[in-house]
């Protein structure tokens, strides 16, 4: 059965500080691969997602990267965390294909200080 | 951006009774999902109707969808207090269809 792991489930980091959240997916070949943010008592806001290795498409033009190393590896990076950036930040995978259910990872909660 | 608008923002029921929210969107769509997430975890799919079909049952869940007015809705019937929960939908447009857009969500409570 495939299975996403997130991690780490909560992060406080300083402002303009590095960061780096990874998400796994086993169990699966080639899926696509999402970035996803969401503020308190809010709806989702798409930040990246990737349908392989190397390609990743950027919804939100802002000081966050993201990568993919390997084909069920998706990175999300930032060189100096601003204030705005804190959330709850949730990876999420499909199938390969178009249009397909997506399933989450337990997410991350990250408060920048 | 949110192409989804769900109504009520918040929902307030007694055990045994039925729950029933809606969502709006904007654009054409190849389908519409709705997803329930617990308070601080992940989001757990519950159901997808595609842009052809217009009603789908799912245990005691039963969503609709009307294109022509861009609406879908989701009905909980017989809610248990496990079923509180916020439930958001998700929309996948025509244009992208590698992109889901979520709504703001319902955020629902069921009182024993």
């Amino acid at each position: 059965s495939q299975t996403i792991h997130q991690w780490p489930a909560t992060l406080v980091q300083p402002v303009g500080s590095p960061l780096s959240l990874e998400c796994t997916v086993e169990g699966t070949s080639n899926p696509n691969l999402y970035w996803y943010r969401q503020a308190a008592g809010r709806g989702l806001q798409l930040l990246f997602y990737s349908v392989g290795i190397g390609q990743i498409s950027s919804e939100v033009p802002q000081n966050l990267s993201a990568s993919r190393p390997q084909d069920r590896q998706f990175i999300l990076s930032s060189k100096k965390l601003l204030l705005s950036d804190s959330g709850f930040y949730l990876c999420a995978w499909s199938v390969q294909g178009a249009g397909e259910k997506l399933f989450f990872g337990s997410g991350t909660q990250l408060s920048v200080l | 951006s949110q192409q989804g608008e769900e109504d009520p923002q918040a929902l307030s029921i007694q055990e045994g009774e039925n729950a029933t929210m809606n969502c709006s969107y904007k654009t054409s769509i190849n389908n519409l999902q709705w997803y329930r997430q617990n308070s601080g975890r992940g989001l757990v799919h519950l159901i997808l109707i595609r842009s052809n079909e217009r009603e789908k049952h799912s245990g005691r869940l039963r969503v609709t969808l009307d294109t022509s007015k861009k609406s879908s809705s989701l009905l909980i019937t017989a809610s248990r207090a496990a079923d509180t929960a916020s439930y958001f939908c998700a929309t996948v447009p025509l244009s992208n269809d590698y992109k889901l857009s979520f709504g703001a969500g319902t955020t629902v409570t069921v009182r024993a």
